[in-house]
């Protein structure tokens, strides 16, 4: 199994700020099949980038993902106040596994 | 519009069964594998089960296998998920979504509590 890390556990930041969201992978994956979702409390997760890098449908372009192999990268240029949220990075491989997120609050 | 909506969850003493249902709209249900994904009460996601379009191929986490069984019928467009030999750490909302690799709309879940 595939074990996926997430960095750092909480990010505190201001709205205006740029985020640096980390996943990091026991094993290589496959840029094509390493998504990003956000969540917040009482809703369903929200796909937001697919193929590492290509954004779903209706994301706005301030976010964007990035890097391969084990190491990948989601990036919000400029936080909204809609931001603040959990991201979970999801990799398909050798099985399905989430890493154990990233919360963005409000600093 | 693509929509996925849950039932079946309740309150089920440890060793009970409950059976899910996920009936999905707006899009050609057939084409697509789908997805059960569960989170415990304030913790992240785990993945539980997956079965591919025709029923052809199905997988489990480790966590579910052997009391789990993942079936769909796509005359009726839905997907369920028995669940058997519950435990108190099988408690969940339980959220099906479209597509394995990446799964691109979620349910609103529904909430399994196993409990005495």
């Amino acid at each position: 199994e595939i074990v996926l890390t997430q960095s750092p556990g909480t990010l505190s930041l201001s709205p205006g700020e740029r985020a640096t969201l980390s996943c990091r992978a026991s094993q290589s994956v496959s840029s094509s099949y390493l998504a990003w979702y956000q969540q917040k409390p009482g809703q369903a997760p929200r796909l937001l980038i697919y193929g590492a890098s290509s954004r779903a449908t209706g994301i706005p372009d301030r976010f964007s993902g990035s890097g391969s192999g084990t190491d990948f990268t989601l990036t919000i240029s400029r936080l909204e106040p809609e931001d603040f949220a959990v991201y979970y990075c999801q990799q398909y491989g050798r099985g399905v596994t989430f890493g154990p997120g990233t919360k963005v609050d409000i600093k | 519009e693509v929509q996925l909506v849950e039932s079946g969850g309740g309150l089920v003493k440890p060793g009970g069964s409950l059976r899910l249902s996920c009936a999905a709209s707006g899009f050609t249900f057939s084409s697509y594998s789908m997805n059960w994904v569960r989170q415990a009460p304030g913790k992240g996601l785990e993945w539980v089960s997956s079965i591919s379009s025709s029923s052809s191929y199905i997988y489990y986490a480790d966590s579910v296998k052997g009391r789990f069984t993942i079936s769909r019928d796509n005359a009726k467009n839905s997907l369920y998920l028995q669940m058997n030999s519950l435990r108190a750490e099988d408690t969940a909302v339980y959220y099906c979504a479209r597509g394995v690799t990446t799964s691109d709309y979620w349910g609103q879940g529904t909430l399994v509590t196993v409990s005495s």
